[in-house]
């Protein structure tokens, strides 16, 4: 059975400064790992996604992820925080049929 | 990227009363899927719904409670029946975006609150 758990329910960065995000997972086939954004009152928008290939995956507005096997990490990182990504963050896992599996969400705070 | 709009974005109903909400998408797809997430919670799949074939329903969820139709390529309907306080949350309608890599893409979601 899939799981996904993420490290955080809130996180706060000052502006500028770097944004990481933890989600580890399990899966039994090698998985689909997903990131979505939700803005206040929004749905949610895709980041980024990790399929197969180059295991560092670069997504909108900044973000990039790494699947680590080994670590069955898929953290999520910007170098930079802006103000605009103050958001509610969802790792979401799937190994094939739509049955993806969100994390409980991290919220982060960007303080100016 | 599809565009999925969802009507209403927020509703306040009664206890006791049935809510149908609506998602509209601007291309054509095959699985349009219908989430529930409460407050301060994750999303926790409710149906998938095929066009011309009845809703898949997660454990948990039953027809009786949230009938959905699904008559075309790009609409679906999730009714909320007999609403109660523990019916408030957002529910959000998400479609197929990719089959090989399961990429979904979401509406903006309708919040309701049952009082």
């Amino acid at each position: 059975a899939q799981s996904v758990t993420q490290l955080g329910s809130h996180v706060s960065v000052s502006e500028g400064a770097l944004v990481l995000l933890r989600c580890n997972y399990s899966s039994s086939v090698p998985p689909y790992l997903f990131w979505y954004v939700q803005y206040p009152n929004q749905g949610l928008q895709l980041l980024l996604k990790y399929t197969t290939g180059a295991t560092l995956v670069k997504g909108i507005n900044g973000f990039e992820a790494e699947f680590k096997k080994s670590e069955t990490s898929f953290h999520l990182t910007k170098p930079s925080a802006h103000m605009s990504d103050a958001a509610e963050y969802f790792c979401a896992v799937s190994d094939g049929g739509f049955k993806t599996i969100f994390g409980a969400g991290t919220r982060l705070f960007v303080k100016a | 990227s599809a565009v999925i709009s969802q009507k209403p974005s927020r509703d306040i109903c009664q206890r006791g009363t049935s809510l149908t909400i609506q998602c509209q998408v601007d291309s054509q797809v095959t699985m349009m899927f219908w989430y529930r997430q409460q407050p301060g919670q994750s999303l926790t799949l409710i149906a998938t719904a095929n066009q011309g074939s009845e809703a898949t329903y997660e454990s948990g969820f039953v027809i009786d409670k949230f009938p959905i139709s699904r008559p075309n390529l790009t609409f679906s309907t999730l009714t909320v029946s007999n609403m109660s306080p523990e019916d408030s949350s957002i529910y959000l309608c998400s479609v197929d975006g990719d089959f090989s890599t399961d990429t979904q893409y979401f509406g903006p979601g309708t919040r309701l609150t049952v009082l």
